[in-house]
């Protein structure tokens, strides 16, 4: 296993709020990746972080902010959930050779 | 504009039969993953191809990229209840590790 835990595994919520999803590595990657995963549209890359405090933003970024204050951990922020950010979201983590470990998913809920 | 096309979307099969999954892009790339993701997990890879013509096999799943580096075949033989699953292609854009996925082949294999 990669060592790599996501939580919450669920959560369901009401639009309006703010929530944020935790990625925990115990590998020391550098690199850490968010990705939602859609019918129809595979995996998307919201953020990814390069090191502690290095973030840049993915192809669907707009309503999502990330912080990586620490190796291990990268955050995903939604700072007013809507119903189009109901999705299962992704974290992974990479030595940067594009090979990636992903974490088992949260299922978010936006009702 | 999706820059990944994977075909088809869904297949399925009887156990024992073959298949043959395909991914394709306009547009050439240094590398390309095949992972493979059960149902409430995530994705895991399977193999990664670099060189153009390259031929990689993994038990009954032979991996293909193609000459021109656009595209890559999964021929899976004897197709097993085991290899039940969502197959997605990805191409390494070669800035830190981002990739970008095909939406995914679902794949059933009957008993």
């Amino acid at each position: 296993d990669a060592g790599i835990t996501q939580s919450p595994r669920h959560k369901v919520t009401e639009t309006g709020t703010p929530v944020t999803l935790r990625c925990h590595q115990t590998e020391n990657h550098r690199y850490m990746y968010w990705y939602r995963q859609d019918p129809g549209h595979g995996l998307r890359l919201i953020h990814y972080s390069y090191g502690v405090k290095d973030t840049d933003k993915g192809e669907v970024s707009d309503g999502y902010s990330v912080s990586r204050s620490k190796t291990e951990d990268f955050l995903l922020t939604l700072e007013s959930a809507t119903s189009s950010q109901t999705s299962v979201y992704f974290c992974a983590i990479s030595q940067g050779t594009g090979e990636l470990f992903f974490g088992e998913g949260s299922r978010l809920t936006v009702l | 504009t999706q820059l990944l096309e994977q075909s088809p979307q869904f297949l399925s099969i009887q156990e024992g039969e073959n298949l043959t999954v395909y991914c394709n892009s306009s547009s050439v790339f240094s590398s390309l993953q095949w992972y493979r993701q059960e149902p409430g997990e995530g994705p895991v890879l399977l193999v990664t191809v670099v060189t153009g013509g390259e031929v990689k096999k993994l038990k009954r799943l032979t991996f293909q990229f193609g000459d021109a580096r656009k595209d890559s075949s999964l021929h899976i033989t004897a197709a097993q209840p085991g290899d039940t699953g969502l197959y997605l292609c990805a191409l390494n854009r070669g800035q830190g590790g981002k990739l970008i996925f095909g939406q995914g082949t679902e794949l059933s294999v009957k008993p």
